[in-house]
C-alpha cells in the first residue's frame, strides 16, 4: 500500500508568516503533487515535480514555491502567508509509469492563516 | 480551456436506492478519466478508464466511459449510508484536471 503522510493534519498561522508543508511518501515514487482544495473549486494543481530538485509550476503557483531535495519528500512553501490562502492542502503521488498511473493522496492539511 | 463537469453537485438518496453520477470533460490529449470517492479525508481511488464502452466493476460500484460524447458515469448500486462522500471525476492529460464533485448523501 502507497502511504502518503502530510505532517500537520490542521495548522493555523498568522498573516505574513513563513509556512512549511511537509509530505513524504514511501512508494519510491517518481511524481508529486501539491494541490488546494476549496469549496466550488474543486481540486487545483499548485506546483508538481517529476525528479529531484524538478519543479514545474501548476495552475495556480502564485505565492506559494516548493522543494524537492530527496526523492521522499515534497514541501509546499509559502512565503508570506495571506489569508487567502486557507485552505485545505492535499499531497499526492505518483509512479513514473505515465500520466496513466493514478495518483495516490496523503490526508491532507487544513490550514488557516489568520 | 481544459475543464472537467459534475452533475449533479449534491445528491441525498434512501438506503437501498441506485445512483448514477455524471462527469462531462473537455481535456485536450485525453488520456483517462480517473474515479475518486473523498470522504473526510483525502479522496480515495476507484476506477481509471481509459477505453470506450468497458465497464468497469468493482462490488456495488461501477463506471463506463464514452470518449466520442465526452463523459464518463459512476454508478452505485444498492446504496448504504458508507456510501456517503464526495465523488471526484479528474480528466488526465499531462495533468489531472479534476470535477468539483458529487456530494451523495445516503440517508437510512
Amino acid at each position: 500500500d502507497v502511504k502518503v503522510t502530510q505532517s500537520s493534519r490542521y495548522l493555523v498561522k498568522r498573516t505574513g508568516e513563513k509556512v512549511f508543508l511537509e509530505c513524504v511518501q514511501d512508494m519510491d515514487h517518481e511524481n508529486m503533487f501539491w494541490y488546494r482544495q476549496d469549496p466550488g473549486l474543486g481540486l487545483r494543481l499548485i506546483y508538481f515535480s517529476y525528479d529531484v530538485k524538478m519543479k514545474e509550476k501548476g495552475d495556480i503557483p502564485e505565492g506559494y514555491s516548493v522543494s524537492r531535495e530527496k526523492k521522499e519528500r515534497f514541501s509546499l512553501i509559502l512565503e508570506s502567508a495571506s489569508t487567502n490562502q486557507t485552505s485545505m492542502y492535499l499531497c499526492a503521488t505518483q509512479s513514473a509509469g505515465g500520466a496513466n498511473q493514478p495518483q495516490h493522496f496523503g490526508d491532507g492539511t487544513r490550514l488557516s492563516i489568520l | 480551456e481544459d475543464k472537467v463537469v459534475q452533475s449533479p453537485l449534491s445528491l441525498v438518496v434512501h438506503e437501498g436506492d441506485t445512483v448514477t453520477l455524471n462527469c462531462s470533460y473537455e481535456v485536450t490529449n485525453f488520456r483517462s478519466l480517473l474515479w475518486y470517492k473523498q470522504e473526510k479525508k483525502a479522496p480515495t481511488f476507484l476506477f481509471m478508464l481509459t477505453s470506450s464502452g468497458i465497464e468497469k466493476k468493482s462490488g456495488r460500484l461501477s463506471s463506463i466511459l464514452d470518449k466520442k460524447e465526452l463523459f464518463s458515469i459512476l454508478n452505485i448500486t444498492a446504496t448504504q449510508t458508507g456510501d456517503s462522500a464526495v465523488y471526484l471525476c479528474a480528466g488526465v492529460a499531462n495533468n489531472l484536471f479534476f470535477g468539483t464533485g458529487t456530494r451523495l448523501t445516503v440517508i437510512p
